[in-house]
Parts: C-alpha cells; structure tokens; sequence
C-alpha cells in the first residue's frame, strides 16, 4: 500500500475562494482523521470519520469548513470561502481502529493570500 | 479536552548522546503514542505504551509512563544526526488521538 496520499501537497489561493484538499486512505482503515497544523495552535483535531461516517466534528471551526467521506477510499476537506487565517498544513490520517496507530499523509500546504 | 503537552524545550544534542523529552497529559488515557515529524513531512509512528505498562523499549527509543502523575517521557540513545526532527506525544481517550505542541530536537554530527 502506497500509505495514506493526500493531493494538493501546496495551494495557494486568494481569499474568498473555495480550496477542496483530497485524502485517499490506506485500504482497509475504518477512522480517518484531518488535522490542522500551525506553529500557533500546533496540530488539532479537526474531524473524524469511522467507516465512511463522520463522528466527531467539534474541531471544525467554523461553518466555512466541511468535510465528506462519500466511500471507504477518498475524503475530502473544502473551505470556502477561504480566508488568510485558515493559512496552514493540513493532514488527513488513518488508523485500522480506534487507539491504534495512526498513519499520516504528507500534508497540505495551504496559503491564503 | 485531554491533550499531551511537551515541555516546551527544543533541544540541541552532539552526535552519540542520549535525549529525553517530557510530556503530560490531563485526563484518563487508554495509550499513549509518540510521533516523530520530519521538516516538510507528516508524523511518523514511533511507539505506543497501553495506559498498563510503564516502560516500553524500541531499538534505541525508550518510554515510560506513569499514569499517577500523567506523564510520559520518550529517551532516544545514542543520537543520530538522522535523529533531528520534532516529537510529538499523542493520546488516545475520549475517542480521539490528541497531540501535545512537539519538542524541536537537533543532533549536530
């Protein structure tokens, strides 16, 4: 398995526009996670999804994000419209089950201009 | 919510000696899990202690924790300029896998 791969690995985009990050999982990983990370607020939970349903969004700040795991094998995380303050790297990781280890991505660079 | 926090250090080593980086956490745990984060890359598994062990070994990493105090600290032996990245604690509970701030570790050759 090729690990968890996640597309674009850098965007840069103007505020106000829409920016959708892609995730493909490793096969047969039932919890996908997406993280957010900045030097400020460090990596934080941003969603969560066990067999293609989401779990736990509390992390998502604010309505301008959302995510979708339409199947076992892709998820997505889409702001829009986007703002300089969601400038970061964001990771879309995966584990077999719940307190196992978790695999990541190589991230998203994402600025915001 | 829970969440592991390192010390804030960042560490600078020579080449062959031992570093040690802390971390703590606030609530009930079911493991906890160390993570290394290459610039650039994303986290990399190193370890992971059940909440009923104390000391776990891994070639030369090694981690103990002690659920009394809540804390936890990962010894890397033996430094490798390979070795300079970040490390990051995790922990599971309440459902999720939250991570502390990270420690900057530099092994100079």
């Amino acid at each position: 398995d090729a690990g968890v791969i996640q597309s674009p690995r850098h965007e840069v985009t103007e505020m106000g526009q829409e920016v959708t990050l892609r995730c493909k999982p490793i096969s047969g990983h039932d919890y996908l996670f997406w993280y957010r990370q900045t030097m400020m607020r460090g990596l934080e939970l941003l969603i969560y999804f066990n067999n293609n349903v989401p779990i736990d969004d509390s992390g998502m700040p604010e309505d301008r994000f959302s995510a979708k795991m339409p199947n076992a094998s892709f998820s997505t995380l889409k702001i829009q419209p986007s703002e300089p303050r969601d400038s970061a790297v964001y990771f879309c990781a995966t584990s077999a089950a719940l307190g196992t280890e978790a695999f990541f991505g190589q991230g998203t660079r994402l600025t915001v201009v | 919510s829970q969440q592991g926090e390192e010390d804030p250090q960042a560490l600078s080593i020579q080449e062959g000696e031992n570093a040690t980086m802390n971390c703590s956490y606030k609530t009930s745990i079911n493991n906890l899990q160390w993570y290394r984060q290459n610039s650039g890359r994303g986290l990399v598994h190193l370890i992971l202690i059940r909440s009923n062990e104390r000391e776990k070994h891994s070639g030369r990493l090694r981690v103990t924790l002690d659920t009394s105090k809540k804390s936890s600290s990962l010894l890397i032996t033996a430094s490798r300029a390979a070795d300079t990245a970040s490390y990051f604690c995790a922990t599971w509970g309440n459902n999720r896998l939250a991570f502390g701030k990270g420690n900057q570790v530099v092994v100079i050759p």
